[in-house]
């Protein structure tokens, strides 16, 4: 059974704080990707990293990096977050060939 | 790049009624049309995914219609349940080859 883990499930931020989330997949998975949910918006893509130490932007990248130094860990980084940010963070693996992309269970982050 | 339009945003039905969900998708090139399911407070799961060699697939109560032509697909559920009740999401990519892009999604309420 895939197993995607986000350490941080719900986090309280302050303006302008560096924000670190945390995700790892145990399935030997390739790709990994970082989606933000917003009601009314659906999941859009962020960053999408095929390989370590690769990345990719998505469609709303501004304001987010990425790292992917381990296969199985792939981490958000917000370098200095704003209440704009408040949005639930969900990270996705898939096998290479692999369409299935398999979530994790979300980490919500308040920026205040 | 690939933009993925959802309908309706949110759907009512009674129990043991059937709710249809319509995507439409841009890019030709897609060849890989899945369908997540979120229910409140946890991951989307996918349920049911079709590619573009196919015009339907079924899994027991639901199926996923697609039209190539008209670069649109469905989700049909049939004899909804209250367990039914949750956000459903379509998405496309080509397959393999670039990530998955999600509608909006629909609220799916079955009514008991």
């Amino acid at each position: 059974d895939v197993k995607v883990t986000q350490s941080s499930r719900y986090l309280v931020k302050r303006t302008g704080e560096k924000v670190f989330l945390e995700c790892v997949q145990d399935m030997d998975h390739e790709n990994m990707f970082w989606y933000r949910q917003d009601p009314g918006l659906g999941l859009r893509l962020i960053y999408f990293s095929y390989d370590v130490k690769m990345k990719e932007k998505g469609d709303i990248p501004e304001g987010y990096s990425v790292s992917r130094e381990k296969k199985e860990r792939f981490s958000l980084i917000l370098e200095s977050a704003s209440t704009n940010q408040t949005s639930m963070y969900l990270c996705a693996s898939s096998e290479a060939s692999g369409n299935t992309i398999y979530f994790g269970e979300g980490s919500w982050l308040t920026v205040v | 790049g690939e933009n993925v339009e959802q309908h309706p945003s949110t759907l009512s039905v009674q129990e043991g009624d059937s709710a249809v969900i319509k995507c439409t998708y841009s890019d030709s090139a897609s060849n890989y049309f899945p369908w997540y399911k979120q229910e409140l407070g946890k991951r989307p799961q996918l349920i049911i995914d079709i590619r573009s060699n196919v015009g339907e697939k079924k899994d027991q109560r639901i199926a996923v219609t697609l039209n190539k032509t008209a670069k649109h697909f469905s989700l049909h559920i049939t004899e909804t349940q209250p367990e039914d009740s949750a956000v459903y999401f379509c998405a496309a990519s080509i397959a393999g080859n670039t990530p998955l892009v999600f509608g909006k999604g629909t609220r799916l309420s079955v009514i008991a």
